[in-house]
């Protein structure tokens, strides 16, 4: 069935770090995929997104690139900081109404 | 500001007794959803509505039930039947129409079984 497979965590990174989340998808058709960040306590929050095939979201340093032949959607950062420590969801909606969550991963920076 | 307001933040149940969690938007939203959150199980979706008097279950409907009277509101009550209430619970809502754009989530609220 449809699904997201994200990589698991915990990431745990120094400041100034690259980071990368891989994000996996099963669907049929094209789904919009999507990005987004819970901190401590809060709901989610939408990171950036993609709707079509080789879109690119971006957002806060933050990319990711829809890549169809590959199916993946992977979370990029140059250089992270304290503030990024939160819990990344990998999402994908198609045309019926649900929108579908990868398990999240969190991630922690240290100064 | 626009947004979903969920409320309460925290919530204590006794077992055996129903609940109901609030969710409004004023983002004049046509689609509304609750989602289930457990540590390492990522989100799960409960029910979600496309449009007033009109709602669908989800993945993890039993032991729960939802009313939409009105475009704005989208409660969710956790009744006695569902075996593991504890967990956080986010509200959130769309335009609706697909495809899908964005999803706006309210603050969740976290709800305890003692």
């Amino acid at each position: 069935g449809d699904s997201v497979t994200q990589m698991e965590g915990p990431v745990t990174l120094s400041e100034e770090a690259f980071l990368t989340i891989n994000c996996t998808y099963t669907a049929t058709g094209y789904p919009s995929l999507f990005w987004y960040v819970q901190y401590p306590g809060e709901g989610l929050q939408l990171l950036l997104k993609a709707t079509k095939a080789d879109d690119k979201g971006s957002n806060k340093g933050f990319e990711a690139t829809y890549r169809k032949e590959t199916t993946s959607f992977h979370l990029e950062k140059g250089s992270v900081q304290v503030s990024d420590s939160a819990v990344y969801f990998c999402a994908w909606g198609g045309n019926d109404y649900k929108l579908s969550f990868g398990a999240g991963t969190t991630v922690t920076v240290r100064a | 500001d626009g947004g979903i307001t969920q409320s309460p933040k925290y919530l204590f149940r006794k077992e055996g007794q129903n609940v109901t969690l609030s969710c409004e938007q004023n983002l004049n939203h046509d689609a509304m959803y609750w989602y289930r959150q457990d540590p390492g199980q990522g989100l799960r979706l409960i029910y979600y509505s496309q449009i007033v008097n009109d709602f669908q279950k989800g993945d993890i409907a039993e032991g729960y039930s939802v009313s939409r009277e009105k475009k704005e509101s989208f409660p969710l009550t956790v009744t006695s039947a569902q075996k593991n209430p504890t967990a956080f619970y986010l509200c959130a809502s769309s335009i609706g129409g697909g495809p899908w754009t964005e999803a706006f989530f309210g603050q969740g609220t976290r709800l305890t079984v003692v």
